[in-house]
C-alpha cells in the first residue's frame, strides 16, 4: 500500500537535546511538508521541501532543520534552539503539477520535551 | 496574505442531526478549497475538495460547494453519525510556486448517540 510513514508515534526527550523525525514516502510525490500542530490549533507549516536537495522555510521555521537527500525522505531535526518543542508533528507530501496540490498526511509524531 | 477562517467549536450534536461548519477564505487568484477530518491521534485524512467557483465537493455524506462571491466552502452533511466525531479542517491552496496549505484553526465536532 502507498502512503506516507512517520516514526516513532511517541517520542520523549530531555531539554537541550537534539531529536529527529522521520518521514518516508512511496508515493512517488515530489514535494513534502512538515507541519507543527498544538493542541486547539489548525497546522503551521514548518519546511517544505519541492524536490531533491532543495527546500525552504515555512512559517515557523526557527529551531528546525530539515534534509532531503532522496525524493522518499525529508526528515525533520528539532534542535534545542526550538523554545517550545512540545507537540504534535506532521508530515505531509503532494504531487507537484496536478493542478489541486492535495496533500497526503502520515499518521503523525508526538513530542514531549521536558 | 491567505486566511481562513472556520466556525470555532466544539460542536456537539445528536445522531442524525443537521451539520453546518462555516468557513471563509481570504486568497489572491483562484485557490483549491479542501476539508481534512481528523480522528483522535491520527493525522489528516482529505474528506473532500473543489478546485474552481461552484464546484461541490462530496464524500461520505459530506458535502461542501465553492462559493466565489461569499468567499466561502461550508461544510454539511444531512443526518451526522457518532463516528463523525472529528477535528475538520478548512483549507485552501492559493496560486504561487510553492502552493502551500493555509489551514483554519480547526472544528471540534462531536455526536451523540
Amino acid at each position: 500500500d502507498g502512503g506516507i510513514t512517520q516514526s516513532p508515534k511517541y517520542l520523549f526527550r530531555k531539554e537541550g537535546q537534539n531529536v529527529t523525525l522521520s518521514c518516508e514516502q512511496n508515493l512517488n510525490h515530489d514535494a513534502m511538508y512538515w507541519y507543527r500542530q498544538d493542541p486547539g490549533q489548525g497546522l503551521r507549516l514548518i519546511y517544505y521541501s519541492q524536490i531533491v536537495n532543495d527546500f525552504q522555510k515555512g512559517d515557523i521555521a526557527e529551531g528546525y532543520s530539515v534534509s532531503r537527500e532522496k525524493k522518499e525522505s525529508f526528515p525533520l531535526t528539532v534542535t534545542s534552539a526550538q523554545k517550545n518543542p512540545t507537540a504534535f508533528y506532521l508530515c505531509a507530501s503532494s504531487i507537484v503539477g496536478d493542478g489541486t496540490y492535495e496533500q497526503y498526511f502520515g499518521p503523525g509524531t508526538r513530542l514531549t520535551v521536558t | 496574505g491567505n486566511s481562513v477562517t472556520q466556525m470555532e467549536g466544539p460542536v456537539t450534536l445528536s445522531e442524525e442531526a443537521f451539520l453546518t461548519i462555516n468557513c471563509t477564505y481570504t486568497a489572491t487568484g483562484y485557490p483549491s478549497l479542501f476539508w481534512y477530518v481528523q480522528y483522535p491521534g491520527e493525522g489528516l485524512q482529505l474528506l473532500l475538495k473543489a478546485t474552481k467557483a461552484d464546484d461541490k465537493g462530496s464524500n461520505k455524506g459530506f458535502e461542501a460547494t465553492y462559493r466565489k462571491e461569499t468567499t466561502s466552502f461550508h461544510l454539511e452533511k444531512g443526518s451526522v453519525q457518532v463516528s463523525d466525531s472529528a477535528v475538520y479542517f478548512c483549507a485552501l491552496s492559493a496560486s504561487g510556486s510553492a502552493r502551500q496549505l493555509t489551514f483554519g484553526s480547526g472544528t471540534q465536532l462531536t455526536v451523540l448517540p
